[in-house]
């Protein structure tokens, strides 16, 4: 059975670097073709890709967001690290981890969020 | 920042058919398969149909996609209230080196 699961604050001050953790299990991600994504969705609005990476540790970053996100691994702990930094009260979300499968290029398996407020 | 484009919402009776659209391009949908996700209120998006007609196990074949050109399309048959949620498609951009969603539809059993 694969599960995901998203921790980390709730809520963080403008300016300040969110990090997130999204822990997995069920599957390795040092198995070729799989990778973990991380996706957000503002209250009301759409989804949102964030950032991806790979078993081989190649990474993706949305353009729009690049400068501001990094994301590591650690394959010992099943554990993917995403930071945002000088967040915004715009980055007001809930962000998402997903398994990603480079077979057919989609997120088959989903975290249950975290909601994070950007506010003073 | 959507590139996929879906209508905002979607409404039939039940046991009706309602049918999505997904609007791209040539570096999304255009060369690259098409993803359906699902998600209920309050909840997390599922998986519902992978490479463009696929259903993941547990799915029921009462939901469909098609894909021609640079466009996609999620088919529910015989809808049943339970199916009232936001529908969301997805493909990889090759322009922008990675994965992109739709503007979501939401779907209304009336």
């Amino acid at each position: 059975q694969i599960t995901l699961k998203e921790s980390g604050p709730t809520l963080v001050k403008p300016t300040q670097t969110l990090t997130l953790t999204c822990t997995f299990s069920g599957f390795s991600l040092t198995t070729s073709g799989v990778g973990v994504g991380w996706i957000r969705q503002p209250p009301g609005k759409a989804l949102e890709w964030l950032a991806l990476i790979y078993w081989d540790d190649d990474k993706r970053f949305s353009p729009s967001l690049r400068s501001r996100l990094t994301v590591t691994k650690d394959t010992s702990k099943n554990q993917v690290v995403l930071t945002m930094t000088n967040m915004d009260p715009v980055d007001t979300a809930t962000y998402y981890c997903a398994a990603y499968s480079s077979n057919w290029y989609g997120f088959d398996f989903w975290g249950q969020g975290t909601l994070v407020t950007v506010s003073s | 920042q959507s590139v996929l484009t879906q209508p905002p919402s979607a409404s039939e009776t039940p046991g009706q058919r309602v049918t999505i659209s997904c609007s791209g391009s040539n570096s999304n949908i255009g060369r690259n398969t098409v993803n359906w996700y699902l998600q209920l209120p309050g909840t997390a998006p599922k998986l519902l149909i992978y490479s463009n007609i696929q259903r993941p196990s547990g799915v029921p074949d009462r939901f469909s996609g098609s894909k021609s050109g640079t466009s996609a399309s999620l088919a529910i048959s015989g809808l049943h209230s339970e199916d009232e949620a936001e529908y969301y498609c997805a493909a990889w951009d090759d322009s922008l080196n990675g994965p992109v969603f739709g503007t979501g539809t939401k779907v209304t059993v009336l």
